[in-house]
């Protein structure tokens, strides 16, 4: 079957800290992989994706490679802000269909 | 990018009245979207799954008597919690996906609260 794990919470860091936050899956067949960012009071945002293996998916100083031979899709940056403070979802959707199949959520706050 | 729309963004009703949320998509057409529901501090619960001009597919465990959607147009889903209660209340968010082929990205709704008194 599809699904997605995803690092426990919360994360605390100081601001200009690196940041990783794991997330491994598994699936049938090829899928495209996602991160999604939710803040405070919001729905979830595209952060970035990745759509075949090798790839490497970027955004506002945040990246993840898409690592078929581990099943990986680590979010990382490298020196995080206060504005980053919000809950990141990992994601796959197979591609078979639109089905996207969710990590349960890590939280990060990020303190001056 | 593309834009989804969820409308009302907070709503508080009465135990035993039903709410209507809206999801419209308002610069692409999306032949499907979709309806979760989130807790506190958890992930996304995929309630439904709604395509135009069709009937909802409904996730397991989801009463469908009880959550009312509808997809009368490739912009505009809505969801309608019928007979509310306090255990009703939750965040809940939509998402649509662009009917072009080879857009496999979902766009997320703000969400909507809802708070069942």
């Amino acid at each position: 079957g599809n699904s997605v794990t995803q690092m426990e919470g919360p994360v605390t860091l100081s601001e200009e800290a690196f940041l990783t936050i794991n997330c491994t899956y598994t699936a049938t067949g090829y899928p495209s992989l996602f991160w999604y960012v939710q803040y405070p009071g919001e729905g979830l945002q595209l952060l970035l994706k990745a759509t075949k293996a090798d790839d490497k998916g970027s955004n506002k100083g945040f990246e993840a490679t898409y690592r078929k031979e581990t099943t990986s899709f680590h979010l990382e940056k490298g020196s995080v802000q206060v504005s980053d403070s919000a809950v990141y979802f990992c994601a796959l959707t197979p591609n078979t269909g639109n089905q996207f199949y969710f990590g349960t959520g890590t939280s990060l706050t990020v303190i001056p | 990018g593309a834009v989804v729309s969820q409308h009302p963004s907070w709503v508080i009703c009465k135990s035993g009245t039903s709410v209507k949320i809206e999801c419209r998509s308002l610069d692409f057409q999306a032949t499907t979207m979709f309806w979760y529901r989130q807790f506190p501090k958890q992930s996304l619960m995929l309630m439904a799954t709604s395509n135009e001009g069709s009937k909802a597919t409904y996730e397991q465990g989801v009463e469908k008597d009880k959550f009312l959607i509808n997809h009368a147009s490739l912009t505009l889903s809505t969801l309608t919690v019928t007979s509310a209660h306090p255990e009703d209340s939750s965040f809940y968010i939509c998402s649509a996906s662009e009917a072009r082929t080879g857009k496999n990205i979902q766009y997320f709704g703000a969400g909507t609260r809802l708070s069942v008194l």
